[in-house]
């Protein structure tokens, strides 16, 4: 597609419920990027894929969040048990190169986001 | 720790002003050095970047940057203010080796005023 694409754009879940946000990366952008963006704050890194390999997950909050990339392309980032700190916006983002090749190539770009707010 | 500063968290300004907002980093490498702007319920859209060279740098509606490595700084300005720049500005910073994760900034809401 034209863009990083995200869905839903807007969820609304109770606490306790498990939620599950979808991002469609820029067709042959090989990196993935997920970001928590909490109300008023700059984005933070959650974790990161290169091709189906997750080879930075430092930035998960706690073992309620898991974030697959089984085929290399579409992302699902899941959040088990959520509680009412989980309420951000959560963006992802795509780059088309490795992350160690440098340059214009790490770029990131960015959809539009999944606001989740938990009750 | 890798961290960035904005140190303006609101800023006003009127149409047809110049701006300047600041950003610094902490880390001694070569950084990469990214601005972005989000609009009101939209994702982030990149302004500008730095890599290596020439250390300012023209990016989209007219903005520039200018990479400081003695004051580990990199400050977005712009000449002339147009009251749709009114939006939340984030400087970002990435670095070669480790260049994964981008380290946001908590961000700069401009306001312009007519």
């Amino acid at each position: 597609g034209a863009g990083v694409s995200q869905s839903p754009r807007y969820k609304v879940a109770k606490r306790g419920q498990d939620v599950a946000l979808r991002c469609d990366p820029i067709s042959g952008h090989v990196s993935l990027f997920w970001y928590q963006q909490a109300l008023g704050q700059g984005p933070e890194f959650l974790t990161y894929f290169q091709n189906e390999a997750q080879l930075d997950k430092s930035g998960l909050p706690s073992d309620r969040f898991f974030a697959e990339r089984p085929e290399g392309s579409v992302s699902t980032l899941k959040i088990q048990r959520t509680q009412q700190e989980d309420s951000a916006v959560y963006l992802c983002a795509s780059s088309l190169a490795f992350v160690t090749s440098g340059g214009a190539k790490n770029i990131q770009y960015f959809g539009a986001g999944t606001r989740l707010s938990v009750l | 720790a890798q961290s960035v500063t904005q140190p303006d968290i609101h800023i006003t300004v009127s149409e047809g002003a110049s701006l300047e907002l600041r950003c610094n980093y902490s880390y001694g490498a070569t950084p990469y050095l990214f601005w972005y702007v989000q609009s009101p319920g939209q994702g982030l859209q990149l302004l500008l970047k730095y890599f290596s060279g020439d250390t300012l740098v023209q990016g989209i509606k007219g903005f520039e940057a200018e990479f400081k490595r003695s004051q580990s700084s990199f400050n977005l300005r712009k000449p002339s203010v147009h009251w749709s720049d009114a939006a939340e500005y984030f400087c970002a910073v990435g670095w070669a080796g480790t260049a994964s994760k981008l380290t946001f900034g908590t961000g700069t809401r401009l306001q312009v005023t007519l």
